[in-house]
């Protein structure tokens, strides 16, 4: 299966500021994705991340808030911009490299806005 | 859209007795269902698939899920329950979208082993 590296794995921020999450893969994939978990939620899906083009947002995610970058095949970055106490919350990142393992996922960055 | 559900918020069970957690799903076509766990402080990890074939998929750490088209139903079951399962398990269905065939998630159901 794939190893993701994902870093800071945990972050305390002032409101108002950014936070940029990282995602290395150690295999060339061509769709990441980024979710976010909530205190006590599910895990919901912000965004897909192919390499080369835009982002494509879900429904109540938008790009100013959550700008992605996908420079090359193995590396994704998330920023949670103009934070707010609201956005505290577990961000991973994911890929499915349909080898038999799912969709793995990186260790998480727990996020929380003071 | 694709969509799964899990009924109970949390399973209690004690050590050694079989543990069930249940899953429930809504797909057109045919489905691809996941299941996951969450530790405390860590990532997802994935536990087994189902795409086709065997309506009994064996996973890891011992941990199998039967498919039932009639009931809908992808519960997840070991048979004898440890208290290093206490986690929280979350079930997956794979939606297509123009984006690309993403995760959908239920709600999670956390799993507390007593010893």
């Amino acid at each position: 299966s794939a190893v993701i590296s994902q870093k800071p794995s945990r972050d305390i921020c002032q409101r108002g500021t950014s936070l940029t999450i990282q995602c290395q893969v150690d295999s060339q994939v061509t769709m990441m994705f980024w979710y976010r978990q909530q205190p006590g939620q599910s895990l919901t899906l912000i965004a897909t991340a192919n390499q080369g083009s835009e982002a494509t947002y879900e429904s109540g995610f938008v790009i100013d808030k959550f700008p992605i970058s996908r420079p090359n095949l193995t590396f994704s970055t998330l920023t949670v911009s103009n934070l707010s106490p609201e956005d505290s919350s577990i961000y991973l990142c994911s890929v499915d490299l349909s080898d038999g393992y799912g969709y793995t996922f990186g260790s998480g960055t727990r996020l929380t806005v003071v | 859209a694709q969509s799964v559900a899990q009924p109970e918020d949390q399973v209690n069970v004690a050590e050694g007795n079989p543990l069930t957690v249940k899953c429930t799903y809504s797909v057109s076509g045919n489905p691809y269902l996941f299941w996951y766990v969450q530790y405390p402080n860590r990532g997802l990890q994935f536990l087994l698939k189902y795409i086709t074939g065997d309506n009994l998929v064996k996973g890891s750490y011992g941990f199998e899920a039967e498919f039932n088209k009639s009931q809908t139903s992808f519960h997840l079951k070991k048979p004898s329950a440890l208290v290093s399962d206490s986690a929280l398990y979350f079930c997956a269905v794979r939606d297509y979208t123009a984006a690309g065939n993403k995760l959908t998630f239920g709600g999670g159901t956390r799993v507390l082993v007593k010893p």
